[in-house]
């Protein structure tokens, strides 16, 4: 059973448009929202968080958008360039016995044309 | 600030074969996971080991797989016998501490079992 569940699959943006994936979850335990990016070859790597505690958090051209009422949370890139060319992951965690571990959605891979 | 290293980067193995991943995760990082990520897909966790300990190996499966984490610090993990279904990237992640959600992610391992 898929945690977190991210569409699109895939999404393709113009050069300095805006580049929007969502995620949803059902477990109300989870309190920790992480957003990772993941280019061909590499490792994930953190990209920007949030916590249940506000509704948005940015950090440059990276928005994250929180609904806790609906249960879910989604990532903005605004101006969006050529070098955001990658895949990207939404996760949740929680504490608890599963403290650490996060779950993962099934990733978005997002192109941006020039 | 080095980050987390794992070797070998790929590997190509017969069904029924056995493998073995290396990781050394970031100095002075408590926690160490390991993750499968299977093409097209989000990570999903297989253990988690807080200093020498293992505290989440749930979705693990202990017939075939093992890890350990001697002294606190470089991991290994473990497939014997190999399956085709194991063919994925396995990657290696650290954190400061359990409670920290802050995961750092090595390059991983592309495992192929033909």
């Amino acid at each position: 059973q898929q945690q977190v569940k991210q569409s699109p699959q895939s999404l393709i943006v113009q050069k300095g448009g805006i580049s929007i994936i969502n995620c949803a979850y059902e477990n109300t335990a989870f309190d920790y929202f992480p957003w990772y990016q993941q280019f061909p070859g590499k490792g994930p790597a953190l990209l920007i968080a949030i916590r249940p505690d506000v509704s948005e958090k940015k950090e440059g051209r990276f928005t994250i958008s929180f609904n806790k009422s609906a249960k879910q949370f989604s990532l903005h890139i605004m101006d969006s360039q050529p070098g955001d060319s990658a895949t990207y992951f939404c996760a949740a965690s929680s504490g608890g016995s599963t403290l650490g571990r996060l779950y993962f959605g099934r990733g978005t891979q997002l192109t941006v044309w020039p | 600030e080095a980050g987390v290293a794992q070797s070998p980067r790929y590997k190509i193995i017969e069904k029924r074969q056995s493998v073995a991943f290396w990781c050394n995760p970031i100095s002075g990082h408590a926690t160490l996971y390991w993750y499968q990520q299977i093409l097209g897909q989000g990570p999903k966790l297989l253990i988690q080991f807080q200093n020498n300990g293992v505290v989440d190996d749930s979705q693990l499966p202990k017939d075939r797989f093992s890890a350990e984490r001697l002294k606190g610090v470089d991991s290994t993990l473990k497939i014997q016998p190999a399956k085709l279904e194991d063919s994925a990237v396995y990657l290696c992640a650290s954190s400061w501490d359990r409670g920290t959600y802050e995961q750092y992610f090595g390059p991983g391992t592309r495992l192929t079992v033909t």
